[in-house]
């Protein structure tokens, strides 16, 4: 089983719909976690980290269930510029080495 | 305030050829990681460098190498090319091992 997984899409949507990604991780003992953007032949930036009790960031929602070892990224009202593959990052306790997911493509149409 | 800055953006290499690609972290970052991103799928943890020293190091082969400078600048070496080494190859900065990474524009690496 993979440290970090994603469903690889696409996810294809039209404007101002809500749409969801789930990344599960292995390592129970995993304690940072975080949602990257990588637009097309770009490198990836920082989108949100994701807090125990859940953050929201415009609209943007980042959730996180210790339990089932998963993390999610809620977007709603999606825009054209949403387009892009959100990668879901873990950080394992004590390595300090962020660890990727393979991305989840997300195509907004008008 | 510059970000990450990484040399050259492209390159292409003949199989069994060596290279060697530069990163310089964003101010104030003194740990520097580097990863390999082929198509379609996600970054992989090449290692990382503190303190002028490899901390930690991914699944890779000895062929690749690495160096950080004393101002935290950072070069990662590649010997003996395949063709599977084609990718884009990230460095990633931050203020700290642990802390969060920011990552240089990339060099793409072809292998012929």
């Amino acid at each position: 089983r993979k440290e970090v997984e994603q469903d690889p899409g696409p996810f294809n949507v039209p404007e101002g719909a809500t749409v969801a990604f789930n990344c599960t991780y292995s390592n129970s003992a995993s304690q940072s976690f975080f949602w990257y953007r990588q637009d097309c032949r770009k490198e990836p930036k920082l989108l949100m980290s994701v807090y125990s009790s859940g953050n929201e960031d415009g609209r943007f929602t980042a959730q996180l269930n210790r339990a089932s070892q998963y993390i999610s990224l809620l977007i709603r009202d999606s825009k054209l510029s949403d387009s892009a593959t959100y990668l879901c990052v873990v950080n394992k306790g004590g390595s300090y080495i962020p660890t990727f997911g393979r991305g989840t493509s997300l195509i907004v149409h008008p | 305030d510059a970000g990450v800055t990484q040399s050259p953006t492209h390159l292409i290499k003949t199989r069994g050829q060596q290279v060697t690609l530069r990163c310089s972290p964003k101010s104030g970052h003194d740990t520097v990681s580097w990863y390999q991103q082929a198509l379609g799928q996600g970054p992989q943890f090449i290692f990382q460098y503190y303190e002028e020293e490899e901390r930690q190091r991914g699944n890779f082969p000895d062929r690749f190498s690495g160096h950080q400078f004393p101002n935290y600048s950072s070069e990662l070496n590649v010997n003996a090319l395949l063709l599977g080494d084609s990718a884009l190859y990230l460095c990633a900065s931050s203020s700290g091992p642990g802390n969060t990474i920011y990552f240089g524009e990339g060099s793409w690496l072809t292998v012929v």
